[in-house]
């Protein structure tokens, strides 16, 4: 019974354009929201994260937005290029139990330049 | 430099044998986890330690051990008893901060095991 759901296993843009990843939960007691980026054969680095206080965290080309009425967030890369193509993962925890994450199925983003 | 090492990259076993999977991090962290990854799902959390000589079960513990003796060290057994092992193992660390805080963590290279 997967609690954090990624439900678009590939995603195609061109260079320049809107890149845009969802995440859904199912968990209401979720309260903080990682990204986390993965090159093939490599483990995954962090990449941005988003408090359940805040509705949405900038940094750079990334952006992340949460909405917590429809238990979703989303990352925005923009402009997208190249070397954004890697899989994405989503992950979340609730407080309290800060040493458990749950992550997403992952997203494969190919940006084609 | 500061990193989560994973050896070996690959790992061959015949079933039947336990077999164990190297963890080491130089970032001074005190939490580490493993994690599990097959095709088309998400990370799953085997087993996790906030401290040295303590560890808690995650979501798929059965079939698996681990032990942590040292702070940098967190070694995973894959056991006989663990029914389908071939997956993708991921271990991470992070710090561990205060009650109610929040740390992302890091993640080494991973260990892909095929048990033959």
């Amino acid at each position: 019974d997967q609690q954090v759901k990624q439900n678009s296993p590939s995603l195609s843009v061109q260079e320049g354009r809107i890149s845009i990843l969802n995440c859904d939960y199912t968990n209401s007691m979720f309260d903080y929201f990682l990204w986390y980026k993965k090159y093939p054969a490599e483990g995954p680095t962090f990449l941005i994260s988003i408090s359940s206080i805040k509705d949405k965290n900038e940094d750079g080309r990334f952006t992340v937005f949460l909405n917590k009425s429809a238990k979703h967030l989303s990352l925005h890369i923009v402009p997208s290029q190249p070397g954004d193509s890697a899989v994405y993962f989503c992950a979340a925890s609730r407080r309290y139990n800060f040493n458990k994450f749950y992550f997403g199925s992952g997203t494969k983003l190919n940006v084609k330049p | 430099d500061g990193g989560i090492t994973q050896s070996p990259k690959y790992l061959f076993r015949k079933e039947g044998q336990n077999v164990t999977l190297s963890c080491e991090q130089n970032l001074n962290h005190d939490a580490m986890y493993w994690y599990r990854q097959d095709p088309g799902q998400g990370l799953r959390l085997i087993y996790y330690s906030q401290i040295v000589n303590d560890f808690q079960k995650g979501d798929i513990a059965e079939g698996y051990s681990v032990s942590r003796e040292k702070k940098e060290s967190f070694p995973l057994t894959v056991t006989s008893a663990q029914k389908n092992p071939t997956a993708f193992y991921l271990c991470a660390s992070s710090l561990q901060g205060a009650s109610g805080t929040y740390n992302e963590q890091f993640f080494g290279p991973g260990t892909r095991l095929t048990v033959l």
